[in-house]
C-alpha cells in the first residue's frame, strides 16, 4: 500500500492569514489530487496535478506537485472563514485506476 | 439531481445483522468504488469496479461484499455487521480525469 502522510492534521489561524498544508510519500504517483470536504458532505475535488513541478493556482489557492511526484502542497493566501473544512490529499499510482488518501488536514478559519 | 446518490443517508443496526447501502450514478461512468472514512484514517478503498462485470477488492474488503446491478448501481453489503464497522462510507465515480463522491451513509454498529 502507497501511503500518503498529511501535516499539519489540525490547523486553526485567523482570517486573512496564510497557510500550506503538505502531503508527502515515499512512493511515485502518476497523479495527485486534492479535495475539500464539508461535515455532512462528500468530498469534493478542487485539482488533479500531473506533471512534476506542476503549480496549479484557483483563485487563493495554490497546488504544487513535486518535480519526483511523490509530494504535493496547498498555500492558501488571506485564508477567509469559508475555506473552513477538511483538505484532504489522495494519490492514484498508476493513472485513472484507485485512490489512495491521506488521513486530511483539519482547517478553522476564525474570524 | 446529486450526480452521486446513496441511499440510505445514516442507519443505526445491531451486531450480526445484514444491511446493504445502495449507490446510483447519473454520469455515465464505468469506474465505481466504495470507500470507509474513519477519524484520523482518511478513506480507506473498500471494493472497485471498471464495468458491469469487473469486481475488484481493495485494501480493506474483509466482512465486506458488493453487487455491480448495472453501469449506474453499485452496492455494499455488510453480511454480517460488527461494531468495529461503524463508519462514514462514501460512493464515488469517476471518469474523464474527474471524480465524484455521493453524500456519504453514517453506519453505527450496536
Amino acid at each position: 500500500t502507497q501511503l500518503l502522510e498529511q501535516s499539519p492534521q489540525f490547523l486553526s489561524i485567523q482570517e486573512g492569514e496564510n497557510l500550506t498544508v503538505y502531503c508527502n510519500s515515499s512512493s511515485v504517483f502518476s497523479s495527485l489530487q486534492w479535495y475539500r470536504q464539508e461535515p455532512g458532505e462528500g468530498p469534493v475535488l478542487l485539482v488533479t496535478v500531473v506533471t512534476g513541478g506542476e503549480v496549479k493556482k484557483l483563485k487563493r489557492l495554490t497546488f504544487q506537485f513535486g518535480d519526483a511526484r511523490k509530494d504535493s502542497s496547498l498555500h492558501i493566501t488571506a485564508a477567509q472563514p469559508g475555506d473552513t473544512g477538511l483538505y484532504l490529499c489522495a494519490g492514484d499510482p498508476t493513472s485513472g485506476s484507485r485512490l489512495t488518501f491521506g488521513e486530511g488536514t483539519q482547517l478553522t478559519v476564525n474570524p | 439531481d446529486a450526480d452521486v446518490t446513496q441511499t440510505p443517508r445514516n442507519r443505526i443496526t445491531k451486531t450480526g445483522k445484514r444491511i446493504m447501502l445502495e449507490c446510483s450514478q447519473t454520469k455515465g461512468h464505468d469506474r465505481m468504488y466504495w470507500y470507509r472514512q474513519d477519524p484520523g484514517l482518511g478513506l480507506r478503498l473498500i471494493y472497485y469496479s471498471f464495468d458491469v462485470k469487473d469486481i475488484n477488492k481493495g485494501e480493506i474488503s474483509d466482512g465486506y461484499s458488493v453487487s455491480r446491478q448495472a453501469q449506474a448501481k453499485f452496492s455494499l453489503s455488510l453480511e454480517s455487521a460488527i461494531p468495529n464497522q461503524t463508519a462514514l462510507y462514501f460512493c464515488a465515480t469517476s471518469g474523464d480525469g474527474w471524480w465524484h463522491f455521493g453524500d456519504g451513509t453514517r453506519l453505527s454498529i450496536l
